[in-house]
């Protein structure tokens, strides 16, 4: 069974600091990574998207791929109290998007 | 990316009836999903809902209870029949680009008295 595993949280950083979300998948034959930001009542909004292995920056968001630990995480940097939510990892394969169960971020003000 | 609708919002039903979501997008899209996501839980596939053919179905969720139509490639309804409390939840659709990026619906929640 393809799974995707994340630490439920809460992570807790104060405001300014840099945040590390983490996440693993088992299915080496997924191909695409995602991170969804999901708040509190919303549905999930697609933050950051990743397709192979590195370092993807997009303004204070850096997603990282490593295929051969099947290792995906998100850093967020200059935490605001506004990046307090829920952040989901996905893999994509075989026509499918399989979801962890998310990581709660807290930015203590 | 897609701009997608769902309608209704919320709804509070009683035990025994039934509800159809409806999902509309903006655009043709070849994939369309529908999840449910529970209080504090994560997103749970029910099902593909394919164009022209039957939705494909998760294990665990069956077409007598959660049928689905995909009459063309902007549209598509979730119907939670014979519902019990357990069905309360939010129930979202989503698309999926060529990459596998996925754009959610806004979402329904339900509540069953």
């Amino acid at each position: 069974q393809k799974e995707v595993e994340q630490n439920s949280g809460p992570l807790s950083v104060p405001e300014g600091a840099i945040a590390s979300l983490n996440c693993t998948y088992s299915d080496r034959g997924s191909q695409s990574f995602f991170w969804y930001r999901q708040y509190s009542g919303k549905s999930p909004e697609l933050i950051m998207s990743i397709y192979s292995n590195g370092d993807k920056e997009d303004g204070r968001f850096t997603a990282q791929l490593n295929k051969a630990s099947q290792y995906v995480s998100l850093l967020i940097r200059d935490s605001q109290p506004s990046d307090s939510a829920t952040y989901l990892c996905a893999a994509w394969g075989y026509q499918k998007v399989t979801f962890g169960t998310g990581t709660k971020l807290q930015v203590i003000p | 990316s897609a701009v997608i609708s769902q309608k209704p919002s919320r709804d509070i039903c009683q035990r025994g009836t039934s509800l159809t979501i409806q999902c509309q997008v903006d655009s043709q899209v070849t994939m369309m999903f529908w999840y449910r996501q529970q209080p504090g839980q994560s997103l749970t596939l029910i099902a593909t809902a394919n164009q022209g053919s039957e939705a494909t179905y998760e294990s665990g969720f069956v077409i007598d209870k959660f049928p689905i139509s995909r009459p063309n490639l902007t549209f598509s309804t979730l119907t939670v029949s014979n519902m019990s409390p357990e069905d309360s939840s939010i129930y979202l659709c989503s698309v999926v680009s060529g990459g596998g990026e996925q754009f959610f619906g806004p979402g329904t929640r339900l509540t069953v008295l």
